[in-house]
């Protein structure tokens, strides 16, 4: 059983298209996180959502929205997308949004902006 | 800011060294720290976490870390690596409250046979 997936594993598109990555727990989990992980592997949050409410919020820019439909999914929609939105995307969840729970990690999406 | 440090970025080892990857971080509150394995081409899994209680953890796999709080230092070690134990190393670092998972900048290790 998959506790989080995340859909597509890659996602190769050209500058200036919109796209989105999904993300889904089945762990019961409150919170979802998007990591993004650049080309040197240096892992920074980006959202941080709780009972579907934004509760992280870090310096990334408008065009990344995230969206939970509930509290069990986190989508991530980019619009127009620019060369260095190229990384690898990261889900997670936890628990509680609370320093001392787990956070569990999605496989990642490679996404590649040419 | 809150930090977290790294310091060897690819720490090449034969199998069956001992391994012993630094981490420090800034933070002078109470945190609590966690080490994650990236294998290639995988997501991260948890190796080990200390949030209170016995500084020395043990984890999976063999691993153990120390949490030695006068050094802000959450070092991993393992007394024999294996050709398996080749991946990203990443410390993390969280505060209290809703305050994000901080990573370091990741510690590639190689085990050669």
């Amino acid at each position: 059983d998959t506790a989080v997936s995340q859909t597509p594993k890659y996602l190769v598109t050209q500058m200036g298209n919109d796209k989105s990555i999904k993300c889904e727990q089945n762990l019961g989990h409150d919170t979802m996180y998007w990591y993004k992980q650049d080309s040197k592997k240096f892992l920074k949050i980006m959202f941080s959502y709780n009972n579907k409410e934004l509760i992280i919020n870090e310096t990334v820019p408008n065009r990344f929205s995230p969206k939970s439909p509930d509290k069990a999914h986190l989508n991530l929609h980019i619009n127009s997308l620019e060369l260095g939105d190229s990384a690898v995307y990261f889900c997670a969840s936890s628990q509680v949004a609370a320093a001392g729970y787990e956070q569990y990690f999605g496989p990642g999406t490679r996404l590649t902006v040419t | 800011a809150q930090s977290v440090s790294q310091h060897n970025h690819h720490v090449i080892l034969s199998e069956a060294a001992s391994l012993e990857l630094g981490c420090n971080y800034s933070y002078g509150g109470t945190v609590n720290l966690f080490w994650y394995v990236q294998y290639p081409g995988q997501h991260l899994q948890l190796l080990l976490k200390y949030f209170s209680g016995d500084p020395l953890v043990k984890g999976i796999k063999g691993f153990e870390a120390e949490f030695i709080k006068s050094k802000f230092s959450f070092n991993l070690r393992k007394p024999s690596v294996q050709w398996s134990d080749t991946a990203e190393y990443f410390c993390a670092v969280i505060r209290s409250g809703n305050t994000p998972l901080v990573f370091g900048k990741g510690t590639r290790l190689s085990v050669i046979a």
